[in-house]
């Protein structure tokens, strides 16, 4: 099993729409999570973090958090073309470690 | 506040040659972590530095090494270069506290793309 694990695409959503990306972690200690974008031919760009079980809104972005079930998930409202990207999932662990899910290819359709 | 800078960005080199990576973090950053990124194997963790010291390593052979010095640049070296070390290798910073420091973010530097013929 994998230590993060996403499924790897391509999520195809209609501009407009609520693209919802999944992720789920092995390590029930893990205690921080992180969403990161990353074009194509690009570093990977910090989208949010969360770190309490729940919801944290920043902007058209939502990142949930269930620890009990050791997932944690991206909404974007209002998908744009732009959006257009893989989307990582990373998992702070103990020790400093942090552990990259494989990522998600979202295509947002105009 | 400059980014995190990578150099070079963009390298050609030989089976069995070396390489060195240069990697300068965000002003006030102390800890970096090299990646290695492929389109099979996605982001994978090669090791984390904080004041000078190594407090993580990821699980690649023994010719992926790294350091880092007093101003906290980091370079990577990888010896005897294989066809199957040709990746984007990237750095990322942060401030890297202390162990629980759940806002702990990583930024990451434009990368190094080696090429190995």
């Amino acid at each position: 099993q994998k230590e993060v694990e996403q499924n790897s695409g391509p999520l195809s959503v209609p501009e407009g729409a609520i693209a919802s990306l999944n992720c789920t972690y092995s390590d029930r200690g893990s205690q921080s999570f992180f969403w990161y974008r990353q074009y194509s031919g690009k570093s990977p760009e910090l989208i949010m973090f969360i770190y309490s079980n729940g919801d944290k809104e920043d902007g058209r972005f939502t990142a949930q958090l269930n620890k009990a079930s050791q997932y944690v998930s991206l909404l974007i409202r209002d998908s744009q073309p732009s959006d257009s990207a893989t989307y990582l999932c990373a998992v702070l662990t103990g020790g400093f470690k942090t552990i990259f899910g494989a990522g998600t290819r979202l295509f947002v359709k105009a | 506040k400059a980014g995190v800078t990578q150099t070079p960005r963009y390298l050609i080199k030989t089976r069995g040659q070396q390489v060195t990576l240069s990697c300068s973090p965000i002003s006030g950053h102390r800890s970096v972590s090299w990646y290695q990124q492929t389109p099979g194997q996605g982001l994978q963790f090669l090791f984390e530095y904080f004041s000078e010291t190594q407090r993580n390593k990821g699980n690649f052979p023994g010719r992926f090494s790294g350091r880092q010095f007093s101003n906290s640049r980091s370079e990577m070296n990888v010896s005897t270069l294989e066809l199957g070390d040709s990746a984007l290798y990237l750095c990322a910073s942060s401030l890297g506290s202390w162990e629980g420091d759940h806002t702990d973010t990583q930024y990451f530097g434009p990368g190094t793309r080696l090429t190995v013929l």
